[in-house]
């Protein structure tokens, strides 16, 4: 069964610093997906970031990039300049391809301190 | 482009009692999932609708049921409810076949079972 392991129950950053939350993930798939959700206070899961297992380029969009490295099964997501509109919940997630069934890990809690 | 919807946003039942959540997909999407995240959680799948057919289960017993009707929108029942059936639910909408494995989420359905 595939899972989705985040270590990170809290993190806490310093406006405009950088900060990285860690995931790791356990499948036998070769070719699958893996998200970053960001989940607000307002609850609705908003999509920050996807990359491609076969890929090997790392995602970026914008101030948030990822470190996939995938023979250790491991994609930590990194959010750098932060604000404080990028409190959140962040979760980590994987799908199979094809699949659209995700599997998500606990979150881990993000604080911005001004 | 019209999001993903759900109602209601929050309800109140209690134990023995059915409950029926709705969700209206966003524009162009065929598929939708529905996820419970109990609180402090990450979301677990529940199950999968396509063409009006469950494609796909998570580990929920049968008291869980779904439809999708034919302009995609879908309802979540649960039936006999129990107060560890305490939870956000989710629904998410994709189009199967533009093959990005990226879903769009609604705020979701507070449900308390008292």
């Amino acid at each position: 069964a595939q899972t989705v392991t985040q270590s990170q129950p809290e993190m806490s950053v310093q406006e405009a610093e950088t900060v990285t939350l860690s995931c790791t993930y356990d499948t036998s798939e070769s070719d699958y997906y893996l998200f970053w959700y960001k989940q607000p206070p307002s609850r609705q899961m908003i999509l920050v970031i996807r990359q491609e297992a076969y890929k090997q380029q790392n995602a970026t969009e914008n101030r948030f990039s990822v470190n996939f490295q995938k023979a250790a099964k491991s994609f930590s997501l990194k959010i750098s300049d932060s604000q404080l509109g990028d409190a959140a919940m962040y979760f980590c997630a994987y799908s199979p391809k094809r699949s659209e069934k995700l599997v998500f890990g606990k979150g881990t809690k993000l604080t911005v301190n001004p | 482009e019209t999001g993903v919807t759900q109602s209601p946003t929050h309800l109140i039942k209690t134990r023995g009692q059915q409950v029926t959540l709705r969700c209206s997909s966003q524009s162009g999407h065929n598929t939708v999932s529905w996820y419970q995240q109990a609180l402090g959680q990450g979301p677990q799948f529940i199950f999968q609708y396509y063409r009006e057919e469950e494609n796909g289960r998570g580990n929920f017993p049968p008291r869980f049921s779904g439809l999708q009707f034919p302009n995609y929108s879908s309802e979540l029942n649960v039936n006999a409810l129990e107060l560890d059936d305490s939870a956000l639910y989710l629904c998410a909408s994709s189009f199967r076949g533009r093959n990005t494995g990226e879903l769009f989420f609604g705020e979701g359905s507070r449900l308390t079972v008292l």
